[in-house]
């Protein structure tokens, strides 16, 4: 059974370029949520999607969007990149959760962006 | 609001002594409690969780955490350290009545170094 994988593994990107980073969640989960890990700093959530829709979002500007497919695959898209938008970008996959039911998060190995 | 605070950045120990990470959460909610270890270069794996039932949880590799309400703390331990557990460790926050969403909230990290 795969896990959840991510791709690509790194990238290098210029100030002011577009990048998307793509998702695949763990077989059987339908709820993927992105996370920002800039360098020595825990994970920041920056938007979480369910049923192709996004249903929350952290404290990241518009420039961070992103969309589900059918297949519950995701893709993170930031636009006019910034030397601060350099870091580790997690994804975490997860059955939708029901009130009262936590269900625990499967992280992918990540992609790692650089902005130069 | 949730937040959580791991009170060290830092902690060293000798192969075959005990571990101890300290972890205090706030939550507005009844909060569910999760341990991730981050190995140098790979994703996040889930070391165990709290959501609701025994307060003192056990995980894998001989980890364990106890919940306790009182104190808003959930420490991580374990009797022995081996050379493999040195990592970077994060205590993790979420609600388990958020509405059904459960985006993680997550401490700075410690970083643990064991020593031969």
């Amino acid at each position: 059974d795969a896990g959840v994988t991510q791709s690509p593994t790194h990238l290098i990107k210029t100030r002011g370029q577009q990048v998307t980073l793509r998702c695949s969640p763990k077989s059987g989960h339908d709820t993927v949520s992105w996370y920002q890990q800039a360098l020595g700093q825990g994970p920041q959530f920056i938007f979480q999607y369910y049923e192709e829709e996004e249903r929350q979002r952290g404290n990241f500007p518009d420039r961070f969007s992103g969309h589900q497919f059918p297949n519950y695959s995701s893709e993170l898209n930031v636009n006019a990149l910034l030397l601060g938008d350099s870091a580790l970008y997690l994804c975490a996959s997860s059955l939708g959760s029901l009130q009262g039911v936590t269900y625990e998060q499967y992280f992918g190995p990540g992609t790692r962006l650089t902005v130069t | 609001a949730q937040s959580v605070t791991q009170l060290d950045s830092h902690v060293s120990v000798s192969e075959g002594t005990p571990v101890l990470l300290r972890c205090n959460y706030s939550s507005s909610y009844s909060p569910s409690l999760f341990w991730y270890v981050q190995h140098p270069n790979k994703g996040l794996q889930l070391l165990l969780k709290y959501t609701s039932a025994a307060t003192l949880v056990k995980g894998i590799n001989g980890f364990e955490a106890e919940f306790k309400k009182s104190e808003t703390s959930f420490h991580l331990t374990k009797p022995s350290a081996h050379m493999s557990d040195a990592a970077e460790y994060f205590c993790v926050v979420t609600s388990r009545f958020s509405g059904g969403y459960n985006k993680l909230i997550f401490g700075a990290g410690t970083r643990l170094a064991v020593h031969p």
